[in-house]
């Protein structure tokens, strides 16, 4: 069975801080890992692909990263409107389902 | 565009009682999935729907869940008869094909069992 861990649990920084989110896996064979931001009250919103260890994505203050064994979310110089919880999520060959962690949550400090 | 339509957005039963979400996707979506997402933790697929045909519900308990997509458009979660651990947000999402990690999510529905 897929397994998503994500840590830290929670994580509170300066604004302009810079700091990772990890997010290890275990799959048979991974077919793609997912990055979700979520706002209090609302559903997820998706981030970024990554397909194949090697693989980066940016996308204004966040980049992506992607091992074979896990994936790191880089914020840099965030703003407090980064605050919000980040979820991954693993797609495995031969299982159409995304199986997400339980998130890390963000508060970026003014 | 509009996005992926839910209702009620809140609601309140007693145990044993019933209730039911609805969900209207992203149009020209073909993929519709229900998530459950307990307090603190991260969505768990519940149901997915290829058109109207179901591709994976592993994980529904089907004792008290049941969900439809008739037409192939919208769709309805029931749970019949709730219990204390039922109380979660239950998400829809759509996307365009089965094989995409590209999930388009509603702003769910927040249930609490009394």
């Amino acid at each position: 069975e897929d397994q998503v861990t994500q840590s830290p649990e929670a994580l509170r920084l300066q604004e302009g801080e810079s700091s990772s989110l990890n997010c290890s896996y275990t799959v048979s064979g991974l077919r793609g890992l997912f990055w979700y931001r979520q706002d209090p009250g609302k559903g997820p919103e998706f981030l970024f692909t990554l397909y194949s260890a090697g693989e980066e994505k940016e996308k204004e203050r966040l980049k992506a990263t992607l091992t074979k064994k896990e994936s790191f979310l880089h914020i840099t110089a965030p703003k407090p409107e980064d605050s919000a919880t980040y979820l991954c999520a693993v797609r495995d060959f031969g299982n159409e389902k995304l199986t997400f962690g339980t998130g890390t949550r963000l508060t970026i400090i003014p | 565009e509009a996005g992926v339509a839910q209702s009620p957005r809140y609601k309140i039963i007693e145990k044993r009682q019933s209730v039911a979400f609805w969900c209207n996707p992203i149009s020209g979506h073909a993929t519709l999935y229900w998530y459950q997402q307990i307090l603190g933790q991260g969505p768990k697929l519940l149901i997915q729907f290829q058109n109207n045909g179901v591709v994976d519900d592993s994980q529904l308990p089907k004792d008290r869940f049941s969900a439809e997509r008739l037409k192939g458009v919208d769709s309805t979660l029931k749970i019949q008869p709730a219990k204390l651990e039922d109380s979660a947000v239950y998400l829809c999402a759509s996307s365009l094909g089965a094989g995409t990690g590209e999930l388009f999510f509603g702003e769910g529905s927040r249930l609490t069992v009394l």
